[in-house]
């Protein structure tokens, strides 16, 4: 079955760039997604890239995928503490609606 | 901009008792989901709904889970003898028709089985 892996704690300075890795099995995923999840809040969608695309960027963000690999990347730049939240990292493939999440990675704002 | 609203933000049950999770869509949409998240774990996919059915449910969504479209605008999720283990956040999502694929999700209900 499908399995999307992040590790679990990310520590940055206040104004670095932040780097929140993925890794995920399933070879026939379609959609990547990046969610953001503040304490006591739902689920905020961040961006998203398909499958046949390597980069994306939004402003501060930025999704790298190495399909290759299946590897994806989630750059914040200019990181601030309204960054500070979970980040989920989810992957959706063809003719399945269910979104298959990673465990999040916690990320923390070093003032 | 529309959202999805769910109530009760925070429900609290005794073990064996029936819950109902409320969800309101966004209003145009016809795709809904209900996914949950026990505390610091994954957030896991429950089951999905379309033209009055569901399309897909998980392993965990077994004969204690139902859903229901009871009118044009809600979307509820029944637990009918809720377990210990139940006691998760539940989020319900909901999606649109077209190229635009994003899952819409609500504030979720945390759900507390004593």
């Amino acid at each position: 079955g499908e399995d999307v892996e992040q590790s679990l704690f990310l520590s940055v300075r206040e104004g670095d760039s932040s780097v929140i890795n993925c890794t995920y099995t399933d070879s026939s995923s379609t959609y990547l997604y990046w969610y953001k999840q503040e304490p006591g809040a739902g689920l905020q969608l961040l961006t998203y890239i398909f499958s046949n695309m390597d980069m994306k960027q939004d402003q501060r963000l930025t999704v790298l995928l190495n399909k290759k690999d299946k590897h994806l990347s989630l750059r914040i730049a200019d990181t601030q503490t309204g960054d500070s939240a979970i980040y989920f990292c989810a992957e959706e493939n063809v003719g399945n609606e269910k979104l298959t999440f990673g465990t999040g990675t916690r990320l923390t704002i070093i003032p | 901009e529309p959202e999805v609203t769910q109530t009760p933000s925070h429900q609290v049950t005794q073990m064996g008792q029936e819950v109902i999770l409320r969800c309101v869509p966004i209003s145009n949409h016809l795709y809904f989901y209900w996914y949950r998240q026990i505390l610091g774990q994954k957030v896991e996919f429950l089951v999905s709904f379309y033209n009055n059915e569901i399309s897909e449910k998980s392993e965990i969504f077994d004969d204690q889970f139902s859903v229901e479209r009871p009118d044009g605008s809600n979307f509820t999720l029944k637990i009918r003898s809720t377990k210990l283990e139940d006691s998760a956040m539940y989020f319900c999502a909901s999606k649109g028709r077209g190229s635009d694929n994003e899952q819409f999700f609500g504030p979720g209900t945390r759900l507390t089985v004593l």
